[in-house]
């Protein structure tokens, strides 16, 4: 039962250009969602989150948008950058729950 | 301020057989969740500890048991080893317990079990 799902496995994008990684859900309870980046031999650091009552959260280079109606959040990196390149997760959880769903994540490689 | 570590790096088990996993949350934090990640899958929730509670559970049987102590290491401890046991392991620290309590993760234990 993959509740967060990321249907993509791997994405390429030129340095420079946007990248935009996109991930589904199914359970209608989750109300927080977050995206975390992991390198390898590291644990996933937390890159930026979104609340359910907002449909768009901005840091610096990295923009979460969320369409609750199509249960759907994409994440939009610009100018993607080498350093960029890296295995993405978005992950859901509602509150009074403490366990954070992860998806299967999305290998992200900045071609310079 | 001392990240999340995580002892040891790597680990190889035969079925059947049990292991402890080690973790150091970062000073001050009150909380800490295990997660498993197998091979081409994202992080499965294990269980959370808060102030040395067990504080929320995932889909895992009995055999996956922790412990928290008050130096803010904490233990993941896997009875009766199986196959499917084998994956990357991984503890995250937050300050306190709820979702807007940002995780930050250990790099990890990879158990291969035999």
């Amino acid at each position: 039962d993959q509740q967060v799902k990321q249907n993509s496995p791997s994405l390429s994008v030129q340095e420079g250009r946007i990248s935009i990684l996109n991930c589904d859900y199914t359970n209608s309870m989750f109300d927080y969602f977050l995206w975390y980046k992991k390198y390898p031999a590291e644990g996933p650091t937390f890159l930026i989150s979104i609340s359910s009552i907002k449909d768009k959260n901005e840091d610096g280079r990295f923009t979460v948008f969320l369409n609750k109606s199509a249960k759907h959040l994409s994440l939009h990196i610009v100018p993607s950058q080498p350093g960029d390149s890296a295995v993405y997760f978005c992950a859901a959880i509602y509150f009074g729950n403490e366990k954070l769903t992860f998806g299967t994540g999305t290998r992200l490689t900045i071609i310079p | 301020e001392t990240g999340v570590t995580q002892s040891p790096t790597h680990l190889i088990k035969t079925r059947g057989q049990q292991v402890t996993l080690r973790c150091s949350s970062q000073s001050g934090h009150n909380t800490v969740s295990w997660y498993q990640q197998a091979l081409g899958q994202g992080p499965q929730f294990i269980f959370q500890y808060y102030r040395e509670e067990e504080n929320g559970r995932g889909n895992f049987p009995p055999r996956f048991s922790g412990l928290q102590f008050p130096n803010y290491s904490s233990e993941l401890n896997v009875n009766a080893l199986e196959l499917d046991d084998s994956a990357l392991y991984l503890c995250a620290s937050s300050l306190e317990a709820g979702p807007l309590n940002e995780q930050f993760f250990g790099p990890g234990t990879r158990l291969t079990v035999l």
